[in-house]
């Protein structure tokens, strides 16, 4: 079975702009989380999703955004580009069902992006 | 204070030995725990989950869990070099969220 798949590997944008970053699934999960990783901060929750839906939220400004299409493939986009952004963000798949304990995330590769 | 604590090291132990890495956590209705190794530039990969109080044994690896005193550890038996990595403790608070939510890590070098 096909891991977590994420696309670009790498990015390099400029201030302001906009990027959009892609993220497949383990075929079966519906459930896609994005987290943010950088030197100082760690690993932060962006957000989730779950059929389509935007289910759980982290505390992230509303440049950041996402979303979730029919077969579980989700898209995370930044708008007007900073330099703190540059990061390496982590795509995670599940199978989300609620109530399930064992609902174990499994990590893409992840996109570096760097803001210059 | 942080929601997930963890000694960040770096811990070195001796080829052969045990490592023990420790976790601790504020929110006391914390329903599931997890364990990731992550390798210097790449992604974390899941190494334990426990969610019981207790302990949970796979192979080398021992999660602990203390729900009452709101820690979670990891012991790493017959360390070997490969186990070199920073070890990330993770907590989700309800079943049903799939907000996970890290702590720092931990940095782990195993000496030969």
């Amino acid at each position: 079975k096909a891991g977590v798949t994420q696309t670009p590997r790498y990015l390099i944008k400029t201030r302001g702009q906009q990027v959009t970053l892609s993220c497949s699934p383990i075929s079966g999960h519906r459930s896609v989380s994005w987290y943010q990783q950088t030197p100082g901060q760690g690993l932060q929750f962006l957000f989730e999703y779950f059929s389509e839906t935007q289910r759980n939220k982290g505390n992230f400004p509303g440049r950041f955004s996402g979303r979730q299409f029919s077969n579980s493939r989700s898209e995370m986009n930044v708008s007007t580009l900073e330099l703190g952004d540059s990061a390496l963000y982590l795509c995670a798949s599940s199978l989300g069902e609620a109530g399930g304990p064992q609902n174990i995330q499994y990590f893409g590769a992840g996109t570096r992006l760097s803001v210059l | 204070q942080k929601e997930v604590e963890q000694n960040s090291g770096p811990l070195s132990v001796p080829e052969g030995a045990i490592a023990s890495l420790n976790c601790t956590y504020s929110d006391r209705g914390s329903q599931s725990f997890f364990w990731y190794r992550q390798y210097s530039g790449k992604s974390p990969e899941l190494i334990m989950f426990i969610y019981s109080n207790g302990d949970k044994e796979d192979g080398r690896f021992t999660a602990q869990l203390n729900k009452a005193s709101q820690y979670v550890s990891l012991l790493i038996r017959d360390s070997q070099p490969s186990d070199s990595a920073t070890y990330l403790c993770a907590v989700i608070s309800n079943f049903g969220n799939e907000k996970l939510t890290f702590g720092t890590g931990t940095r782990l070098t195993i000496i030969p």
